[in-house]
């Protein structure tokens, strides 16, 4: 059974590093043709598509935001980690990650429940 | 970036009743596309990927098609679980986006 749960600060003020941990179970990120990513959604808007790990270390980052976004991975831990730099109140927003499979061309089949991270003097 | 265009924004329905949702992409995605369903206040769940095919666990009654650029998601019977807010995503060309959504309430 897989699931991913997020994990973090709900509160960062502007200007501060967010760092965000996607700790996940039934399955591995070493294993061929898997992925894990992240989502956020601000309260009341769209779903926006912001990075993605490949199980063999190739990473993707939404380009509007990747100055800002790391992606790192800890097999040992079966975590995922964002960061993203320089907060804004615009970032406010609830951040999800997923699973995603190339068997399903790594469209997002698991989801966390997602964590709401405000950004707030 | 790759445009996806939902329309309508809000859809009025009663239980029992199709629901056909529109998607635009502002240039070819070919088949790379997929469904999303957010009940409010959770996650959302993928219904439907590569333009048609169901995901695992969906009922038969959600459907996806193509034409083009256009693509649909039918729902063919409205059940009350099937309020919500839907969501395209395209995963042809980074970066990966998706549609503003359309929500599905009940008339």
């Amino acid at each position: 059974q897989i699931t991913l749960k997020e994990s973090g600060p709900t509160l960062v003020k502007p200007t501060q590093t967010l760092t965000l941990t996607c700790t996940f179970s039934g399955f591995s990120l070493t294993t061929s043709g898997v992925a894990v990513g992240w989502v956020r959604q601000p309260p009341g808007k769209a779903l926006e598509w912001l990075a993605l790990h490949y199980w063999d270390d190739d990473k993707r980052y939404s380009p509007s935001l990747e100055s800002r976004l790391t992606i790192t991975k800890d097999t040992s831990k079966n975590q995922v980690v964002l960061t993203m730099t320089n907060m804004d109140p615009v970032d406010t927003a609830t951040y999800y990650c997923a699973h995603g499979r190339r068997t399903i061309s790594y469209y997002f089949d698991y989801w966390g429940q997602g964590t709401l991270v405000t950004v707030s003097s | 970036d790759i445009v996806l265009t939902q329309s309508p924004a809000t859809l009025s329905l009663s239980p029992g009743e199709r629901a056909t949702l529109s998607c635009r992409a502002s240039q070819s995605v070919n088949s790379y596309l997929a469904w999303y369903q957010q009940r409010p206040g959770q996650a959302p769940r993928l219904l439907i990927y590569g333009a048609f095919n169901r995901a695992t666990g969906i009922p038969v009654r959600f459907s996806g098609s193509v034409s083009g650029t256009d693509f649909t998601l039918t729902i063919s019977s409205l059940e009350p679980e099937d309020f919500a807010v839907y969501y395209c995503q395209q995963r042809s060309t980074w970066p990966w986006t998706f549609g503003q959504g359309t929500k599905v309430e009940i008339k």
